[in-house]
């Protein structure tokens, strides 16, 4: 069956250092992966889109790669702040109108 | 412009009773899709609109189900609730037009279901 992992479900990090989130998923061939950031209480926020043929997307301190021979895209938050503190969810496109969630990373920046 | 709007935003309902919720999109927006979170299922898709139409459906009962409306517009109904049903019930607005194409998502703040 189709499946979206998201290896940790928390990680704290330092401020001031790279944090890295990875998700996985099988038995997809999606043209598009999205990144999502969710504060408690709120609903998902869009990030980053990345499609199939692009290795590499970056916005500000954000990166996401994506590799569909290893079926894994990594979301690094470079510089960390405290406010970057929250759950991130990756999402890919299954099938025609409809998106897979995986059950997000709970990110806790350390001041 | 205007974000996602979603009413009620709190909710509590007993065992058996249904409810409606609903989501208002960005001006602009033609696609509405419905999500489920809970703590341990993450969310869920529910199913997703456009013009009127529901082009994809996620797999839940037929409990569930939903309706747009020509103002784009959507509604989720859910009847003879469940405690299983409580959750934060989200929807999503895209332009959605493009066929094979990947939309950014706009969320609402979502409805709080309980069901006691």
């Amino acid at each position: 069956s189709q499946k979206i992992e998201q290896n940790s479900e928390a990680l704290n990090i330092q401020e001031g250092k790279t944090a890295t989130l990875t998700c996985n998923y099988t038995n997809y061939s999606p043209a598009y992966l999205q990144w999502y950031r969710q504060d408690p209480g709120r609903g998902p926020v869009f990030l980053l889109l990345i499609r199939e043929n692009e290795k590499e997307k970056r916005k500000e301190r954000l990166k996401v790669t994506f590799d569909t021979t290893l079926k894994q895209s990594l979301f690094h938050i470079t510089a960390s702040q405290p406010a970057d503190s929250a759950t991130y969810l990756c999402a890919l496109r299954s099938g025609t109108y409809k998106y897979i969630f995986g059950t997000g990373t709970r990110l806790k920046v350390l001041a | 412009k205007a974000g996602v709007t979603q009413t009620p935003r709190y909710l509590i309902k007993t065992r058996g009773q249904q409810v409606t919720l609903s989501c208002s999109p960005i001006s602009g927006h033609r696609s509405v899709s419905w999500y489920q979170q809970t703590p341990g299922q993450g969310l869920q898709f529910l199913f997703e609109y456009f013009s009127e139409t529901q082009r994809n459906k996620g797999n839940f009962p037929g409990r569930f189900s939903g309706r747009q409306f020509s103002n784009s517009r959507s509604e989720m109904n859910v009847s003879t609730l469940e405690l299983g049903d409580s959750a934060l019930y989200l929807c999503a607005s895209s332009l959605g037009n493009l066929v094979g194409s990947s939309y950014e998502q706009y969320f609402g703040p979502g409805t709080r279901l309980t069901v006691t």
